[in-house]
């Protein structure tokens, strides 16, 4: 199993300009995430998807879109790039046991740089 | 204020050491994570705990509900453990609204 995949790993975008990051697992997990990480701040939840064609805002959800057509499958969209989003994004996946949640499964990431 | 607080933010020791890293957090919560970043960015979870205990190989984590207080250990501390380690909560209600992370304690062994 891949578990955790984002595509693309590094991106360099001018102001204005849009993009589309990726992210997919193939463990058949019912929740996905799209976290950002900036120094000094940690890292902090954008949007989240609870099953296939649900979504859900997080705590830093402006200038982001998100959806998820497929299960295995979460986009995370910038329609208009700012400075301010240059960050490193992470999505991770978890599953119910039990009725809770289990861990959650991190990818590699996405550094983004936003001129 | 953060909602959960880690300390310290850097710490320092030599090859051998027991280390303590703290996480106290001020929300409900339905479980505790301890994650572990390296340096070359990759985020892997260490333990998911909800009450007590874990121990996996020369880690410990205990979590205290009353207090509302975390702590990682590492005996026998090797420079492959210099990475940082990042505190997180789910919140009550166990729903899948994400974590929240604390802001990490970077712990550098030295050989």
């Amino acid at each position: 199993n891949a578990g955790v995949t984002q595509t693309p790993k590094f991106r360099v975008l001018k102001t204005g300009q849009s993009m589309t990051l990726l992210c997919a697992q193939d463990m058949n997990h019912e929740y996905m995430y799209w976290y950002r990480q900036d120094p000094g701040m940690g890292l902090r939840l954008i949007h989240y998807s609870v099953g296939e064609g649900t979504t859900a805002k997080g705590e830093v959800p402006d200038g982001y879109n998100v959806s998820r057509l497929k299960k295995q499958n979460f986009l995370l969209g910038l329609e208009s790039a700012a400075p301010s989003q240059t960050s490193v994004y992470f999505c991770a996946s978890s599953y119910i046991s039990g009725g809770a949640e289990e861990t959650q499964y991190f990818g590699p990431g996405t550094r983004l740089l936003v001129l | 204020k953060n909602e959960v607080e880690q300390s310290p933010q850097n710490l320092t020791a030599q090859e051998g050491e027991f280390i303590t890293i703290n996480c106290s957090y001020s929300v409900g919560i339905s479980a505790l994570h301890w994650l572990q970043q390296h340096p070359g960015g990759g985020i892997v979870s260490l333990f998911m705990l909800s009450s007590g205990k874990k121990k996996h190989g020369r880690l410990i984590a205990t979590i205290n509900i009353q207090e509302k207080h975390s702590s990682l250990h590492i005996t026998a501390s090797h420079p492959r453990d210099s990475a940082v380690y990042i505190c997180a909560v789910t919140k009550g209600g166990g729903g899948a609204d994400g974590l929240t992370f604390g802001k990490g304690t970077h712990l550098i062994i030295q050989p």
